[in-house]
């Protein structure tokens, strides 16, 4: 049972143009949530991260926007660049799990020039 | 620091034999993670300690995968017999205290069973 899923594997966008990036959970109980980029060859580094008493964090080109309602987050890249094409993870926890990462399968992303 | 330190970053062995992956978590880190990357499953949570404890094994997939903490600054993750479907990168991962600290991942070690 996937509780995190990120159903679009793949996603390309122009140099310059916006990359949305989509996850949806399933868990309720989860109540922070993750953005992490991957490299080949790489381990995951994270990137952006929002609690669950809020619905957007910004940190310069990157934002994430949490619909609780809906259990639908998405990450927003503007404007995209070529360095910005990697693999993206979206992951969750629940409070009290110990920080307890569930991830998502990733989408890639390819910023074309 | 130099990060969380995984090794051997490769590793190719022969069905039944003995795997054991290696890490090295960033120093003052009270929690250390082990995740499988695979085309099919994504990462997947094997186990995760706190304070060098096992907290949660349910990721674990079968006995013949066993994971160690005998020391804050060293873990290790078994697998024997190896067999063709472990396959797969596997990272290592730690995190400090406090609610929202993301976790630092390794470079990952590959792992090709034959």
């Amino acid at each position: 049972d996937q509780q995190v899923k990120q159903n679009s594997p793949s996603l390309s966008v122009q140099e310059g143009r916006i990359s949305i990036l989509n996850c949806d959970y399933t868990n309720s109980m989860f109540d922070y949530f993750l953005w992490y980029k991957k490299y080949p060859a790489e381990g995951p580094t994270f990137l952006i991260s929002i609690s669950s008493i809020k619905d957007k964090n910004e940190d310069g080109r990157f934002t994430v926007f949490l619909n609780k309602s809906a259990k639908h987050l998405s990450l927003h890249i503007v404007p995209s660049q070529p360095g910005d094409s990697a693999v993206y993870f979206c992951a969750a926890s629940a409070q009290g799990s110990n920080y307890k990462l569930t991830f998502g399968k990733g989408t890639l992303l390819t910023v074309n020039p | 620091d130099a990060g969380v330190i995984q090794s051997p970053r490769h590793e190719v062995t022969e069905m039944g034999q003995e795997v054991t992956l290696r890490c090295k978590p960033i120093s003052g880190h009270n929690s250390l993670f082990w995740y499988r990357q695979t085309m099919m499953r994504g990462l997947e949570l094997l186990i995760y300690f706190n304070n060098n404890v096992p907290i949660d094994d349910s990721g674990m997939p079968e006995d013949r995968f066993s994971a160690k903490m005998p020391n804050a600054s060293f873990s290790t993750l078994k697998i024997q017999p190896s067999e063709p479907r472990d396959s797969a990168v596997y990272f290592c991962a730690s995190r400090g205290t406090g609610r929202a600290t993301e976790a630092f991942f390794g470079q990952g070690t590959r792992l090709t069973v034959v």
